[in-house]
């Protein structure tokens, strides 16, 4: 599995874009993109994933560039209740949990500090 | 619709003693996994349940196992607790065809003291 690399924090003024990035530049071709999320105190939540096209949802939007060696996940209006770890994670095609699949690892993850 | 929910919330036990944590999916998910978050790390998986079996594993010992129900809620046992077993213990449910959208419960923090 690709292994990720992230900042350990940012800050974000509320109101403006959040843009975290994450590198993945060893994922292969069949792996995917997840982002979760973790408010403090509270169980992860899945955000989005992604492949190659850019993706978007009612959460975030997500970026990956096109030789899919890095992404970008963003937050166009973010919060102060959006202030959490991020955590970007790279994994294989095989999700069908009987295929072994859905197996999530967790690194470290980005702090990110939404300010007034 | 209720998303997942476990029990206790909170449990503190003595090192040695054994320990059993409770899980229910969000409703219509057929898959429970179960991590294992110590303070200030992100979350480790323990491992996976389908079709009331274990299908994966992390790198826990046989100290850790788990259970799952015919309505497809689950159990993890821990037995001989150390206090290095003090965590944030967090389930996770699926569906079988969309593994890594894994929706989390609040989780059980258990000291070992």
């Amino acid at each position: 599995d690709a292994k990720t690399t992230q900042p350990p924090s940012m800050d974000c003024a509320e109101g403006r874009a959040a843009n975290l990035p994450c590198n993945h530049s060893t994922i292969s071709g069949n792996e995917y993109v997840y982002w979760y999320r973790q408010i403090h105190s509270q169980g992860p939540q899945y955000i989005i994933h992604g492949l190659k096209n850019n993706e978007t949802n009612e959460m975030a939007s997500l970026i990956i560039t096109e030789d899919r060696k890095s992404s970008t996940l963003i937050l166009p209006h973010a919060t102060l209740r959006d202030t959490a770890v991020y955590y970007c994670i790279v994994r294989g095609y095989t999700y069908m949990i009987y295929n072994q699949g859905g197996k999530l690892i967790f690194g470290q993850g980005t702090e990110l500090s939404v300010k007034p | 619709d209720a998303g997942v929910t476990q029990s206790p919330t909170h449990l503190i036990k003595t090192r040695g003693q054994q320990v059993t944590l409770r899980c229910s999916p969000k409703s219509g998910h057929d898959t429970v996994s179960w991590y294992q978050q110590a303070l200030g790390q992100g979350p480790q998986f323990i491992f996976q349940y389908y079709e009331e079996e274990e299908r994966q594993r992390g790198n826990f010992p046989d100290r850790f196992s788990g259970h799952q129900f015919p309505n497809y809620s689950s159990e993890l046992n821990v037995n001989a607790l150390w206090l290095g077993d003090s965590a944030l213990y967090l389930c996770a449910s699926s569906l079988v065809d969309r593994g890594y959208e894994q929706y989390f419960g609040p989780g059980t923090r258990l000291t070992v003291t």
